[in-house]
């Protein structure tokens, strides 16, 4: 099925852990994102890339590592889990920057 | 840093009443856009406003990009239940390339 697609939706984990948050688009889109949501402060980016292999730092990068090897793959890892980590976290896709983005489901994260 | 603002952080209010809801900025943005997330999914697009003074309709909803380019209004005519949701602006500063930021939302419920 054409869209975006987040996994898992739900992870619990405990703070010091490596956890991978997987995001998959099937629309060819350049640009892909990273956001966390947070009651208060809503949508903050955390990395976004403009292609393959270009990544650049959002508002809130620290403790967050990106890669894009391919167009459709956008994966966040979070290398030693903190509890501020906590958090629900949105994928989006759009052909160019400005354009419409096409968020996924969001994956629940809770850090203990 | 540019930002968003959004107000009221929350709206309640019956069905068939009227309501604004406002976002505002310090700095001039390319373009403004619209969302709507209801609860446990990713925000979706409703409009996209580029031109200073512009009015864009989509229904019962109205859509305002001030003259200067620093801030937007939404206004829901006869607002129903399925309008409940929260309501995102988000905006690409003119000075701030590659960067979209978000407001923190509104969170507008309407009771039946």
């Amino acid at each position: 099925d054409a869209g975006i697609t987040q996994s898992p939706r739900y992870k619990i984990t405990e703070t010091g852990r490596q956890v991978t948050l997987m995001c998959h688009q099937t629309w060819s889109h350049s640009y892909m994102f990273w956001y966390r949501q947070d009651l208060g402060h809503g949508l903050r980016l955390i990395y976004y890339s403009a292609a393959a292999d270009i990544t650049d730092k959002g508002e809130v990068p620290d403790g967050y590592v990106v890669s894009r090897s391919k167009t459709e793959n956008f994966p966040l890892t979070l290398e030693s889990a903190t509890r501020s980590q906590t958090s629900v976290y949105f994928c989006a896709s759009s052909e160019f920057l400005g354009y419409e983005q096409f968020f996924g489901p969001g994956t629940r994260l809770t850090v203990l | 840093t540019q930002l968003l603002e959004q107000s009221p952080q929350f709206l309640s209010i019956q069905e068939g009443e009227n309501l604004t809801v406002y976002c505002n900025s310090s700095s001039v943005f390319s373009s403004l856009q619209w969302y709507r997330q209801e609860p446990g999914e990713g925000p979706v697009l409703l409009v996209t406003v580029v031109t200073g003074g512009e009015v864009k309709k989509l229904k019962r909803l109205t859509f305002q990009f001030g003259d200067a380019r620093k801030d937007s209004s939404l206004h829901i005519t006869a607002a129903q239940p399925g309008d409940t949701g929260l309501y995102l602006c988000a905006g690409e500063a003119e000075t701030s390339y590659d960067k979209v930021i978000f407001g923190p939302g509104t969170s507008l419920s309407v009771i039946p």
